[in-house]
């Protein structure tokens, strides 16, 4: 596609349920990342893939969060047992290996 | 410390003025530097990256890098109302992530 998409664009869900995002990063593109920014702050750092392969999920905040991307195109981030602190903006970006990341529209996730 | 810091603004400039937009960052082992633009309510934009010292120009935009300095810069000359955003500048610390100072908030006043 032309750029990075992600879905749903919205999700609001209920305390305690389980929640998909899903990125579709620009074809071509062998690494793919996941930031959650928060109003008023810069993209925070979650996860990272190259290809399927995930090199790095340090900024994941506990084990309710996990990410995978199974054929090293589009790529999942779950989120189990929402909690109302889970609420934000989650964006995807991919970039071609080491290059400029190049962002989605997000998904606003409110947990109630 | 944070990592990268940016003052927060809002910078005002009126239009066709030079906005000057600043960042420091802690780790001296960054090896790359984006600057993005995020009108409010849109995802970040890229619109400049800089690996080296020096001045990099793209049109009206100028990076700036200083790396004995830890100190990166993005000039916009020209501005223009639609320049105003929020100006993020990102840093990469060797290991595909980046790092986001909070932005700076730009205003340009016709």
């Amino acid at each position: 596609g032309a750029g990075v998409s992600q879905s749903p664009r919205y999700k609001v869900t209920k305390r305690g349920q389980d929640v998909a995002l899903r990125c579709d990063p620009i074809s071509g593109h062998v690494s793919l990342y996941w930031y959650r920014q928060a109003l008023g702050q810069g993209p925070e750092f979650l996860t990272y893939f190259n290809y399927e392969a995930q090199q790095d999920k340090s900024g994941l905040p506990n084990d309710r969060f996990s990410a995978e991307r199974p054929e090293g195109s589009i790529s999942t981030l779950t989120i189990q047992r929402t909690e109302q602190r889970d609420s934000a903006m989650y964006r995807c970006a991919s970039s071609l290996a080491t290059g400029p990341q190049y962002f989605g529209p997000g998904t606003r996730l409110l947990v109630l | 410390q944070k990592e990268v810091e940016q003052n927060s603004g809002p910078l005002s400039v009126p239009e066709g003025a030079i906005a000057s937009l600043n960042c420091t960052y802690s780790d001296r082992g960054s090896q790359s530097f984006f600057w993005y633009r995020q009108y409010s309510g849109k995802s970040p934009e890229l619109i400049m990256f800089i690996y080296s010292n020096g001045d990099k120009e793209d049109g009206r935009f100028t990076a700036q890098l200083n790396k004995a300095s830890q100190y990166v810069s993005l000039l916009i000359r020209d501005s223009q109302p639609s320049d105003s955003a929020t100006y993020l500048c990102a840093v990469n610390t060797g290991f595909q992530k980046l790092v986001f100072g909070t932005g700076t908030r730009l205003l340009v006043s016709p």
